[in-house]
């Protein structure tokens, strides 16, 4: 069985500093790991994934996540947050092809003046 | 390519109703997974659907139902609308052989 914790349900920064979304995953393989945004009564739209090649993903609109194995962690960083990163994001993980995702609670971010 | 489709955007219905959502994936994509998402459960995988075939179900009552048709357009049927049937149903679709998933814009199922 597999599980995702996102360690905030919510985060707050200002607009110009660093981010920082915590996951941590549980999985008996090892998983494919994927970041996810949704903004308000959109869909979700994919950030990034990790599929084993290299530990430093980089994604979309200047997010990056590192894969930690000896941590059991996937956070999501990006060096300076920009008011349209205000959003709810998912840290999700999957295991071989199959297709059932599992997610974790989702992290609001909200970015302030 | 277009990316998933999804229709009506929005619904309303009464209990004991039933409904039924669409979606078309992406132009080759053959595989398509349904997920409700509420804010008391957050997002659960519902089923997926390959070639027309059930291929994983997730832990939901026979209510929920699903079709696919022989150009990957994908149904998802529920009977007897409860109240807590309200939710945010998303599809996905992805290419075969590979893991990510692309998701539509949803459909908002509002229960009165």
């Amino acid at each position: 069985a597999q599980s995702v914790t996102q360690l905030d349900s919510h985060v707050s920064v200002s607009e110009g500093t660093p981010v920082l979304l915590r996951c941590n995953y549980s999985s008996s393989y090892s998983p494919s790991l994927f970041w996810y945004v949704q903004h308000p009564n959109k869909g979700l739209q994919l950030l990034l994934k990790y599929t084993s090649a290299a530990t430093l993903v980089k994604g979309i609109n200047g997010f990056e996540a590192e894969f930690k194995k000896s941590e059991t962690s996937f956070h999501l960083t990006k060096p300076s947050a920009h008011m349209s990163d205000a959003a709810e994001y998912f840290c999700v993980a999957t295991t071989g092809t199959a297709s059932k995702l599992t997610f974790g609670t989702g992290t609001r971010l909200q970015v302030t003046l | 390519k277009a990316g998933v489709t999804q229709t009506p955007r929005y619904l309303i219905k009464t209990r004991g109703q039933q409904v039924t959502l669409s979606c078309s994936p992406i132009s080759g994509h053959r595989s398509v997974s349904w997920y409700q998402q509420t804010p008391g459960q957050g997002l659960q995988f519902l089923f997926e659907y390959f070639s027309e075939t059930q291929r994983n179900k997730g832990n939901f009552p026979g209510r929920f139902s699903g079709r696919q048709f022989s150009n990957s357009r994908s149904e998802m049927n529920v009977s007897t609308l409860e109240l807590g049937d309200s939710a945010l149903y998303l599809c996905a679709s992805r290419p075969t052989g590979q893991e990510t998933q692309y998701f539509g814009p949803g459909t908002r199922l509002l229960v009165l």
